[in-house]
């Protein structure tokens, strides 16, 4: 079964740009997390998609968006890049909702902002 | 709110050693508990996990067991590889929100 899957690997955006990240759920997973893993900050909840909807948010400005597609993959986007916004985005899927699933995580993109 | 505080690593180990690496929560209501582990250029893998109080994890030799009385879900091995060398996240999550809120992580090295 194939895992959690995220694209690009990596991406180097310059100050003020956009950036995309995609991520493909495990077979079957409905939702759809992002989380940043800054240097000095930890892992950060970013976002949570299910069924196509915005269901929780975590502490980010709104610069930090997203979606889910009818296929339950999901689209990060980050506005008016910040040289903090430098980090590793991990997006995870889980099968259901609830604090029994576990959430699986893929390899994440290193985004770069110069 | 929910927190997860763990022991400041780095912890270098010699093989065969044993391992326990605390961890605390803080939170409302009955979270679920995890363990995460990352080695090095990777995403996490889900190691163990336990959904309720006095519940044990258990995988690839490493366990935890949920003690709502001391709210601790410390991690153990009794004799680790060098190939465990890693860094470990403790996490809890809610039904609620569905996030999971991880601890700082612990870095764990383990020489021959």
């Amino acid at each position: 079964e194939a895992g959690v899957t995220q694209s690009p690997t990596h991406l180097i955006k310059t100050r003020g740009q956009q950036a995309t990240l995609r991520c493909s759920p495990i077979s079957g997973h409905t939702s759809v997390y992002w989380y940043q893993q800054a240097l000095g900050l930890g892992l950060q909840f970013l976002l949570w998609y299910d069924e196509g909807e915005e269901r929780n948010r975590g502490n980010f400005p709104p610069r930090f968006s997203g979606r889910q597609f009818p296929n339950y993959s999901s689209e990060l986007n980050v506005n008016a890049l910040e040289l903090e916004d430098s980090a590793l985005y991990l997006c995870a899927s889980s099968l259901g909702q609830g604090a029994i699933y576990e959430q699986y995580f893929g390899p994440g993109t290193r985004l770069t902002v110069t | 709110g929910d927190s997860v505080t763990q022991m400041e690593g780095p912890v270098t180990l010699s093989e065969e050693a044993f391992l326990t690496i605390n961890c605390t929560y803080t939170a409302t209501g009955y979270p679920s508990l995890f363990w995460y582990v990352q080695y090095p250029g990777e995403g996490l893998q889900l190691l163990l996990k336990a959904t309720k109080a006095d519940d044990k994890g258990s995988n690839k030799g490493f366990e935890a067991t949920y003690r709502k009385e001391t709210t601790s879900f410390h991690l153990e091995k009794g004799s680790v590889q060098v190939s465990d060398s890693a860094v470990y996240f403790c996490a809890l999550k809610k039904g609620g929100g569905n996030k999971l809120t991880f601890g700082t992580g612990t870095q764990l090295k383990v020489e021959l």
